[in-house]
């Protein structure tokens, strides 16, 4: 894998379901995993940043784990609401501080 | 709120013309990014800077240029616009002490940009 690819490229849930997406990465030269969370018309608002083989992050009802030796990054989301609607994006990184390769984003509608 | 920055927020200009953009990183912060979101394509990374110097270039176009002050504001120049500029350009900024175990990049709200 060249680049950061994330699937599926949209995803409609009700309330109340739990979702997960899934982010590729390039695992030669990899540095940290980073995702975010991005709200029409605002910044896209830093969610985990993760650099160890078996990480496992939690911030309420979101979560990521990181394999670092297969290159891939599931996030979860447990008991979807509507103000969880958003594009969630992951990106890449093979040193510290430096530039990110994003994914072009899950796109997550929760209805009500 | 990230504490990062950018005007304007909107911007609509004709072909041929030249625009400046800018950003104020966080507080403290010495690593600047700029990136081009264009229509169905993920955040392409432009430049970086730290500390005033360049430090890092992606697909930056050769009518593009940008500097970091010395009070670490940033401005992205964009000249010779064409209808293909124009995108959401975003500006992020992370502390560049290195210390931080996979630093994290605060980002801006945007400049949208539309070359007509």
């Amino acid at each position: 894998i060249l680049n950061v690819e994330q699937s599926p490229q949209s995803l409609h849930v009700q309330e109340g379901d739990s979702t997960n997406f899934t982010c590729s990465f390039p695992s030669s030269n990899f540095y940290a995993l980073h995702w975010y969370r991005w709200e029409t018309a605002k910044s896209p608002e830093a969610l985990f940043v993760m650099t160890l083989n078996g990480d496992e992050k939690k911030k309420g009802r979101i979560s990521a784990t990181l394999n670092t030796k297969e290159g891939y990054s599931y996030l979860y989301i447990k008991g979807s609401q509507p103000e969880d609607s958003a594009t969630y994006l992951c990106a890449s990184s093979n040193q510290a501080g430096t530039a990110l390769i994003f994914g072009k984003g899950t796109t997550l509608s929760v209805s009500s | 709120d990230s504490g990062v920055t950018q005007t304007p927020k909107h911007l609509i200009t004709a072909t041929g013309q030249r625009v400046t953009l800018r950003c104020s990183p966080r507080s403290g912060d010495l690593s600047v990014y700029w990136y081009q979101q264009s229509l169905d394509q993920g955040l392409q990374f432009l430049i970086q800077y730290y500390n005033g110097e360049e430090r890092a270039k992606g697909n930056i176009l050769e009518r593009f240029s940008a500097q970091q002050f010395p009070d670490l504001h940033s401005e992205l120049n964009l000249s010779s616009l064409e209808l293909g500029d124009s995108a959401l350009y975003f500006c992020a900024s992370s502390a560049g002490t290195y210390r931080e175990f996979g630093e994290t990049q605060y980002f801006g709200p945007g400049t949208r940009l539309l070359v007509l």
